[in-house]
């Protein structure tokens, strides 16, 4: 069975420049998520989908985020415009359900170098 | 603190047995879990308990939980070169998990 699938694996964009990252979740998985992983830190959360629906995006800084889920499968996360703090791991993952019960499954991540 | 707290390195000959340490901040956590990130790939889920157990071994590893100091160890027996990794030490709270910093295990030949 695939796992969770991310593209592209690495991007180097100018600041100011858009960015997207996508995801391709666990077939079957309802849950997805977006987490943001800077160097030396752990993943944070930023936006839980269940289906199509953000149920939490209360970490996802909206001036210059956005994310969506159409058909409640692929998920797309969005940076317009890039800024240099930008810079980071960025992280899907997918479970079954909705909390802390279902195992979360993480993709390899998109590396994001923002100059 | 808000922090899920560990160590940020540890270095352990092979053979040897490997504790990392983690102090966790809400009581009221159910699940309390760690994980394994390779080089360049994504958290793998290595292991979790739950918050009313002291201790769950799982092959060479074994988890210990002091709920009264909020405090979790994990015990990777007769290390490995294969286990060199950063492990993360989480707890669900609020229906998210929170990950610590992460602590990054190498292995001495």
């Amino acid at each position: 069975e695939a796992g969770v699938v991310q593209s592209p694996r690495y991007k180097i964009i100018e600041k100011k420049q858009p960015v997207a990252f996508w995801c391709n979740p666990i077939s079957g998985h309802n849950t997805l998520y977006w987490y943001l992983q800077n160097l030396g830190q752990g993943p944070e959360l930023l936006i839980r989908y269940e289906n199509e629906e953000a149920v939490d995006d209360s970490q996802l800084p909206k001036d210059r985020f956005s994310a969506e889920r159409l058909k409640g499968v692929d998920s797309t996360l969005k940076i317009q415009p890039a800024e240099l703090g930008d810079s980071a791991v960025y992280l899907c993952a997918s479970s079954l359900g909705q909390g802390a019960f279902y195992e979360q499954y993480f993709g390899p991540g998109t590396r994001l170098t923002v100059t | 603190g808000e922090d899920v707290e560990q160590s940020l390195f540890l270095s352990v000959r092979e053979g040897d047995s490997s504790v990392i340490n983690c102090t966790y901040t809400d009581s009221s956590s159910t699940y309390l879990y760690w994980y394994k990130q390779e080089p360049g790939a994504g958290l793998q889920l290595l292991t979790y308990i739950f918050s009313n157990m002291d201790m769950k071994q799982d092959q060479r590893l074994t988890v210990l939980l002091n709920k009264k100091d909020k405090h979790l160890s994990l015990r990777i027996a007769d290390t490995q070169t294969g286990d060199s990794a950063i492990y993360f030490c989480a707890e669900n709270r609020d229906d998210k998990i929170i990950f610590g910093k992460g602590t990054r295990l190498h292995i001495l030949p």
